[in-house]
């Protein structure tokens, strides 16, 4: 199993203009999690999804961001637009009944 | 608001000592914990976990306590290694938090050979 695969690994953007981070889950799982990880703020939960339906998006710091689980195998994190301070490591995790798996992340700097 | 958070941001130790990391986490009714190692420029990686009806885990080299009168957690390390140097979180799910996972703000442990 290639485990949670998250794309892109860096992704470097000016203010204003729009981000998309994807994220495939482990096959099977039935959970998807959001996090995002700052130094200041440690890894905060973001949304999740249960059977690709959102469950819990208090997380989600306000309009400017959304998520999307159009079927068992893809999500997507959308910041449009995007800020400098929403310069973070975003990570995707999946969850079956065997427990939870996250992905590498994404570095994004918005500059 | 409920949180879990660490007692130390840092701990250093020298190679083979044991090491302790502590948790503190403010939701009872919180049922499952899981120790994450994360390594820079990755993700979480799991540790090893406890549910709320076990008070002591253990791994191999890694030793989980549970005390829930007071809230507290910790993670034990024997025969530290170099390769044990990563910062280390906890996270609590249960509860309010349903299956989400909370997590801690992290101890970085600094293995010096």
């Amino acid at each position: 199993d290639a485990g949670v695969i998250q794309s892109p690994r860096h992704e470097v953007t000016e203010m204003g203009q729009e981000v998309t981070l994807r994220c495939k889950p482990i096959s099977g799982h039935d959970y998807l999690f959001w996090y995002r990880q700052t130094m200041m703020r440690g890894l905060e939960l973001l949304i999740y999804f249960n059977n690709n339906v959102p469950i819990d998006d208090s997380g989600m710091p306000e309009d400017r961001f959304s998520a999307k689980m159009p079927n068992a195998s893809f999500s997507t994190l959308k910041i449009q637009p995007s800020e400098p301070r929403d310069s973070a490591v975003y990570f995707c995790a999946s969850k079956s009944m065997g427990g939870y798996t996250f992905g590498s992340g994404t570095r994004l700097t918005v500059v | 608001g409920e949180s879990v958070g660490l007692h130390l941001p840092t701990l250093s130790v020298q190679e083979g000592d044991n090491s302790i990391i502590n948790c503190a986490y403010s939701n009872s009714a919180s049922d499952y914990f899981i120790w994450y190692k994360q390594e820079s420029g990755k993700g979480p990686q799991f540790i090893i976990d406890i549910r709320s009806n076990m008070d002591k885990r253990q791994g191999q080299r890694v030793t989980v306590l549970l005390n829930k009168t007071v809230k507290h957690l910790s993670l034990q390390i024997a025969a530290t290694q170099p390769g044990d140097s990563a910062v280390y979180f906890c996270a609590e799910t249960g509860g309010q938090a349903g299956t989400a996972l909370i997590f801690g703000k992290g101890t970085t442990l600094s293995v010096s050979s």
